[in-house]
């Protein structure tokens, strides 16, 4: 079955640095790559997607890369503000229709102010 | 608040017990996704609905568990004779057919003693 997996369980960061966050996926065969951010006591919430013949994409502050040789995904956030941490996860789309998302273990951001 | 909702916020239940959580999707969404969480893990998919069709269920959808949308709007999901395995967080997300992104309720924090 799919694996998705984070390189690190958390990150910190000083408030205005940048923030990279990895992500390892194992299938190769999934046609989108999404990030979610999920605060405490909240669901997850939609960051950004990449389809998965694009390289690169950006966002508000956010730029997801896609390196699809090593199966590697990340996620760079700019110019890091407090309001940015929380838990942050990966997720891959299968290829079925279903739309149906497998998500990784995530990454818990805290910056420093 | 246009967002997906989902009622109770918690639900305490002793061993045993049925308990029935209950959301209400984005209305103009036609798919709506039920997804457990644990502490510390991504969300896992449970099941998913087209419009009233449930089209897919997940292997760690057991017997006890159930989930209607009987007329393609909001979603009840049931379990039965509840387990202390049971205890997470459950999540309902809705999207539009083609969309990539899901937006997820706040979810449900199921605890069983």
């Amino acid at each position: 079955g799919e694996s998705v997996g984070l390189h690190l369980p958390t990150l910190s960061v000083q408030e205005g640095d940048n923030s990279i966050i990895n992500c390892a996926y194992s299938n190769s065969a999934s046609d989108y790559f999404i990030w979610y951010k999920q605060e405490s006591g909240k669901g997850p919430q939609f960051i950004i997607d990449i389809r998965s013949n694009m390289d690169k994409r950006q966002g508000q502050r956010v730029t997801v890369l896609l390196n699809k040789t090593v199966k590697h995904l990340s996620l760079q956030i700019a110019a890091t503000q407090p309001g940015d941490s929380a838990v942050y996860f990966c997720a891959e789309r299968d290829q079925t229709g279903a739309n149906n998302l497998f998500f990784g273990t995530g990454t818990r951001l805290t910056v420093i102010p | 608040d246009t967002g997906v909702s989902q009622d109770p916020r918690h639900k305490i239940t002793k061993r045993g017990q049925n308990v029935t959580f209950r959301c209400d999707p984005i209305s103009e969404h036609n798919r709506l996704y039920w997804y457990r969480q644990t502490l510390g893990q991504g969300p896992e998919f449970l099941t998913y609905f087209q419009n009233e069709a449930q089209l897919e269920k997940s292997r760690l959808l057991s017997d006890r568990f159930s989930a209607e949308r009987p007329k393609g709007s909001f979603s009840t999901l049931e379990i039965q004779r509840t387990e202390q395995g049971d205890s997470a967080m459950y999540l309902c997300a809705s999207s539009r057919q083609a969309s990539v992104g899901l937006f997820f309720g706040s979810g449900t924090q199921l605890s069983v003693l």
